[in-house]
């Protein structure tokens, strides 16, 4: 079946780090591949999604790649700020039979300091 | 739009108890999600619905849960009777469609749900 993982947790960085939160997926057919963050207390919300091979999805700052040959969809910013200290979701929404139903890595925890 | 609304935001429960968590969803969306986020298992997702019919409900742990969608505007999920290791946040969320400018699933701020 469908699978999703993510770099394991937590994440501790500076403001102004770069960040690369690594995502690879398992799955029949093409995908497509999201990031979602939860800030605490709240639920989820899309941070950016790409639907094929290749495409840059890109918010807030932060991209991704959808790479087929090497399945990953990893998380990138540039330089991060304190307002991005959250729980970040890497997903897939399949095809067959589970169009439609999307398939959530475990999160990975991001804290960044002043 | 207010978004996707749920209540209550947080239950104590005592184990046996039942359940009864709730669901507004965004107006026009015509498909709902019910998901369960613990420490153990992550993300799951429960059960959905494509115009107030349940669609796949592969994910409903037992027959203890139950839900349902009486119209396009409300939706429940139900424990009957509750155990501790049901304690969970549970996520509701609507999206358009499932393909294209449609598949984005907007969450509502979930239950947190504690069972004693």
């Amino acid at each position: 079946g469908d699978s999703v993982t993510q770099m394991e947790g937590p994440v501790t960085l500076s403001e102004e780090a770069f960040l690369t939160i690594n995502c690879t997926y398992t799955a029949t057919g093409y995908p497509s591949l999201f990031w979602y963050v939860q800030y605490p207390g709240e639920g989820l919300q899309l941070l950016l999604k790409a639907t094929k091979a290749d495409d840059k999805g890109s918010n807030k700052g932060f991209e991704a790649t959808y790479r087929k040959e090497t399945t990953s969809f990893h998380l990138e910013k540039g330089s991060v700020q304190v307002s991005d200290s959250a729980v970040y979701f890497c997903a897939l929404k399949g095809g067959g039979t589970s169009y439609g139903k999307l398939t959530f890595g475990q999160g990975t925890i991001l804290t960044v300091h002043p | 739009d207010a978004g996707v609304i749920q209540s209550p935001r947080h239950e104590v429960t005592e184990m046996g108890q039942e359940v009864t968590l709730r669901c507004k969803p965004i107006s026009g969306h015509d498909y709902l999600f019910w998901y369960r986020q613990t420490m153990m298992r992550g993300l799951e997702l429960l059960i959905y619905f494509n115009n107030n019919v349940p669609i796949d409900d592969s994910g409903m742990p037992e027959d203890r849960f139950s839900a349902k969608m009486p119209n396009a505007s409300f939706s429940t999920l139900k424990i009957q009777p509750s155990e501790p290791r049901d304690s969970a946040v549970y996520f509701c969320a609507s999206t358009l469609g499932l393909a294209g400018n449609q598949e984005t699933q907007y969450f509502g701020p979930g239950t947190r749900l504690l069972v004693l």
